[in-house]
């Protein structure tokens, strides 16, 4: 069983960019969650998506848009970067609900570092 | 709005060494909390998650416990190993159905052989 994966690892961006980052979730995960970490921070709930629709946002702005795939593979899309965007991008996947129970597990990937210039 | 404080943000202990991180949050309406581990150029893994209703959760050397009414947790380890030292984030879910966690800002551990 493959954990959870993203793409790029590193990535650097001009301010006013664009960026699309992705994660593969773990097989048999219809949940993905993504969070942004700034250094020195712990992570901030950015949304997750269940079954290809968003269902839960935090404090971020529109700009931050997502998407999710039939494959339950994910991108987080950013426009019009800031130097504060500046950070490490986190995807979790989840079981959600398995078997009648919702499960709140949650297995993290290693992150995409972005850096806005 | 719910806000999460880890102490000490970073500690250093030798080997064998037991020892307890502390988390506390100022809502205590709360519906679960996890305690997270982070390596350098790793993403988190999951240590142990407490249910509001529940007081205590192990696993192997890990004991964390949970006081909703005071807004407090521990993560106790026992007999530290050079292999623990990562940053331990604890988080903190209000309602069902999301996985929108509130983090802290972690503790930075290094254990020393």
């Amino acid at each position: 069983e493959t954990g959870v994966t993203q793409s790029p690892t590193h990535l650097i961006k001009t301010r006013g960019q664009q960026v699309t980052l992705r994660c593969s979730s773990q097989s048999g995960h219809n949940t993905v969650s993504w969070y942004q970490q700034a250094l020195g921070q712990g992570p901030q709930f950015i949304f997750q998506y269940y079954r290809e629709e968003e269902n839960g946002r935090g404090n971020f702005p529109p700009r931050f848009s997502g998407l999710q795939f039939p494959n339950y593979s994910s991108e987080l899309n950013v426009n019009a970067l800031e130097l504060d965007d500046s950070a490490l991008y986190l995807c979790a996947s989840s079981p959600g609900l398995a078997g009648g129970t919702l499960s709140y597990e949650q297995y993290f990937g290693p992150g995409t570092r972005l850096t806005v210039t | 709005k719910q806000e999460v404080t880890q102490i000490p943000a970073a500690l250093s202990v030798p080997e064998g060494e037991n020892l307890v991180l502390n988390c506390s949050f100022t809502d205590s309406a709360i519906y679960n909390l996890q305690w997270f581990r982070q390596d350098p150029g790793k993403g988190l893994t999951s240590l142990l998650l407490i249910q509001s209703s529940q007081r205590e959760q192990t696993s192997g050397r890990l004991n964390a416990s949970l006081d909703k009414s005071s807004g407090r947790s521990t993560l106790y380890i026992a007999a530290s190993q050079p292999g623990d030292s990562a940053t331990y984030l604890c988080a903190v879910k209000k309602t069902p159905g999301t996985y929108k966690y509130i983090f802290g800002t972690g503790t930075r551990l290094k254990v020393l052989a």
